[in-house]
């Protein structure tokens, strides 16, 4: 079974410029979300989708962050415009129902100079 | 007031021994699960281990158990015979409530198993 995949891996870009991030969860889980890790710090949720849904922003910054998950199944995360404190690592994870475990994918390392 | 505490920076163990690593979480939800996960150098979070609040024994998956202290609220995870490949960072995390699956992590600690 593949496992969530993320691209770009890595992304440098300056600050007030935009970038995204795309996710595609495990096959079949309906529930994906996108964490920011910053340095030193332990993950935190920004959106969480329920199939093409989402159940829950409170934590995404709206007025630079947003994120769509068309039909349900990829996802992409969009930052416009950058700030230096947006550095950090956005991981997206996706879960299936019955279970409560998350399954993450391996991250994109964004870096705002 | 921190909902997940994870105390130690970080921890260093021989291989072949056995370590904890320390996790307290803070709650008045009767309904929780709580989680360890492993995040290597590569970045990925990787799932280790379980434990829902009603469950009567704690959790155990191969090498990795979970000593659940509810009285305490502690969850702190053993790994037993600790190999060069565990070395990394864990998180532990907190779900809060019946029917939510919003994860709340800890700092982590970072661990290092010498030879």
């Amino acid at each position: 079974e593949a496992g969530v995949a993320q691209s770009p891996r890595y992304k440098i870009i300056e600050k007030r410029q935009s970038v995204a991030f795309w996710c595609n969860p495990i096959s079949g889980h309906a529930t994906l979300y996108w964490y920011q890790q910053i340095l030193g710090q332990g993950p935190k949720l920004l959106i969480q989708f329920q199939n093409n849904g989402v159940v829950d922003d409170s934590q995404l910054p709206k007025d630079r962050f947003s994120a769509e998950r068309l039909k349900g199944v990829d996802s992409t995360l969009k930052i416009q415009p950058a700030k230096l404190e947006d550095s950090a690592v956005y991981l997206c994870a996706s879960r299936t129902s019955g279970m409560w475990e998350q399954f993450f994918g391996p991250g994109t390392r964004l870096t705002v100079l | 007031a921190q909902k997940i505490t994870q105390t130690q920076p970080g921890m260093f163990v021989q291989e072949k021994e056995a370590v904890t690593l320390d996790c307290t979480y803070d709650t008045s939800d009767p309904s929780y699960g709580l989680f360890w996960y492993k995040q290597p150098s590569s970045g990925e979070m990787i799932f280790l281990i379980y434990q829902g609040s009603y469950d009567q024994q704690n959790a155990t998956e191969g090498r990795y158990s979970l000593n659940f202290q509810k009285a305490r609220k502690s969850a702190n995870l053993v790994i037993s015979a600790s190999q060069l490949g565990d070395s990394a960072m864990y998180f532990c995390a907190m779900r809060e409530g019946e029917n939510t699956d919003k994860l709340i992590f800890g700092t982590g600690t970072r661990l290092q198993v010498f030879p």
